[in-house]
């Protein structure tokens, strides 16, 4: 069974600050990691997918790290924004079940960026 | 958007009602996904339809009933649901183009239902 973690629960940030949070997840069943950003009353959106130890992915202000070896991976935000504001999700994939993904959600991390 | 649509955003239902959930993905995806969000609890995933076809029910009680007529439609009938089916209901789906290894595709959410059940 995947098990998911995100921390913090919640966070609250000054604007133009810089901050990041974790997910964590047990390393032996890994196969691929997406991030997602979930703006309140809005569809989830997909920020990032990554595979590979090592990996690093930027989208803009917001980037990520993979450690599959140690079950990990940190999202960095740099310069906060209002707009920044949501819930950020991370997601394990596990086997494909014929042919179709099944994603494990950890419980999310908002964040409050405050003017 | 995302392309994937879902109706309606707000429900309230009795006991002894029932209803159905729509969801509508725009983007000519195979696979489609139900899942539940409960208070301070993770998305949890209930159903996965691939082609139509159901691939995984993740023990979810019957009087949620999920149904697939085609790649682009799914709906979720629900009968005499108790007042703890109160949660939001999100769509997503998502293809495996040719080429792609398994279980790297993004997901497509839609803005989800919000249930309660009185």
């Amino acid at each position: 069974i995947l098990n998911v973690e995100q921390s913090p629960q919640s966070l609250h940030v000054q604007e133009g600050d810089s901050t990041n949070f974790t997910c964590s997840f047990p390393s032996s069943n890994f196969y691929a990691l997406h991030w997602y950003r979930w703006e309140t009353a809005k569809s989830p959106e997909a920020l990032f997918v990554m595979t590979l130890n090592g990996d690093e992915k930027k989208k803009g202000r917001i980037s990520a790290t993979l450690n599959t070896k140690e079950g990990y991976s940190y999202l960095y935000i740099k310069g906060s924004q209002p707009e920044d504001s949501a819930t950020y999700l991370c997601a394990l994939s596990g086997r494909l079940v014929q042919g179709a993904q099944k994603l494990v959600f950890g419980q999310g991390t908002r964040l409050t960026i405050n003017p | 958007e995302t392309g994937v649509t879902q109706t309606p955003r707000h429900l309230v239902m009795g006991m002894t009602n029932k209803k159905s959930l729509k969801c509508e993905q725009h983007l000519g995806h195979n696979a489609m996904y139900w899942y539940k969000q409960s208070a301070k609890k993770p998305l949890e995933l209930m159903f996965v339809y691939n082609f139509k076809e159901q691939t995984e029910n993740n023990s979810v009680p019957s009087r949620f009933s999920p149904e697939c007529p085609n790649s682009s439609h799914l709906f979720l009938h629900l009968h005499t649901l108790q007042p703890e089916d109160s949660a939001l209901y999100l769509c997503a789906s998502s293809q495996r183009g040719p080429g792609t290894s398994g279980g790297r595709e993004t997901q497509y959410f839609g803005p989800g239902t919000r249930l309660l059940v009185l």
